[in-house]
């Protein structure tokens, strides 16, 4: 059965810390790997790998895909209050019908000013 | 639209209430997902049009589910006869063909009493 596992499952930290969030993956004839970040209700997109090896970057945040490990990390520089939110991982497989995205439990971060 | 919209944005309902939920996704967007997220935990996939067609419904916990997409567009989630367990942020997103990326609206949360 295909399956995304992300940790920690909740992390607390001061504005100005570093985090890195794991996400591994178990998916057949895996396509692609996505990040996504949810306040309130609403996931929002952040990135989406499908290389492994090759970093992607936008403003603080990053993340690469290793492909021989089936695992991805997010990292945030210099957290402020605003990253306080649920970070998703999300794999997806090659064939079938469907197109649909294997969510991981989310990761709960929490940045104390 | 801009984005993806759902309403109600909360529904409280009584057991043994039927119930339908509504998604109206991104203007020509052909793909269209119904998730279900329980508290705490990430999105489940429940089902999956492309246009019209319901491609795959293998996540539709139980016949008392159904979900319909008439005209391509606009969605409708139904319940049936609703259970506690059913209480749930019901999330719909959309996306371009191929659909790697998926656009998410704001939910519905659904709380059965």
């Amino acid at each position: 059965e295909d399956k995304v596992v992300q940790s920690p499952l909740s992390l607390v930290v001061h504005e100005g810390d570093t985090v890195t969030l794991n996400c591994s993956y178990e998916v057949t004839n895996f396509r692609s790997l996505l990040w996504y970040k949810q306040e309130k209700k609403a996931p929002t997109f952040l990135f989406m790998l499908t290389s492994s090896g090759i970093e992607k970057k936008s403003g603080r945040l990053s993340s690469i895909l290793d492909k021989k490990e089936l695992s991805s990390i997010l990292n945030i520089t210099a957290t402020q209050t605003g990253d306080s939110a649920i970070y998703l991982c999300a794999a997806k497989g090659y064939g079938g019908a469907t197109n649909k995205l294997i969510f991981g439990t989310g990761t709960l971060l929490a940045v104390q000013p | 639209g801009a984005g993806v919209s759902q309403s109600p944005r909360y529904k409280v309902a009584k057991r043994g209430q039927d119930v339908a939920l509504r998604c109206d996704p991104i203007s020509g967007h052909v793909s269209l997902f119904w998730y279900q997220q329980a508290l705490g935990q990430g999105p489940e996939f429940l089902t999956y049009f492309q246009n019209e067609a319901q491609l795959d419904k293998s996540g539709l916990p139980s016949d008392r589910f159904f979900a319909e997409r008439p005209e391509g567009s606009v969605s409708t989630l139904k319940i049936q006869r609703t259970q506690q367990e059913d209480s749930a942020v019901y999330l719909c997103a959309s996306s371009r063909p191929p659909g790697e990326k998926l656009f998410f609206g704001s939910g519905t949360q659904l709380s059965v009493l």
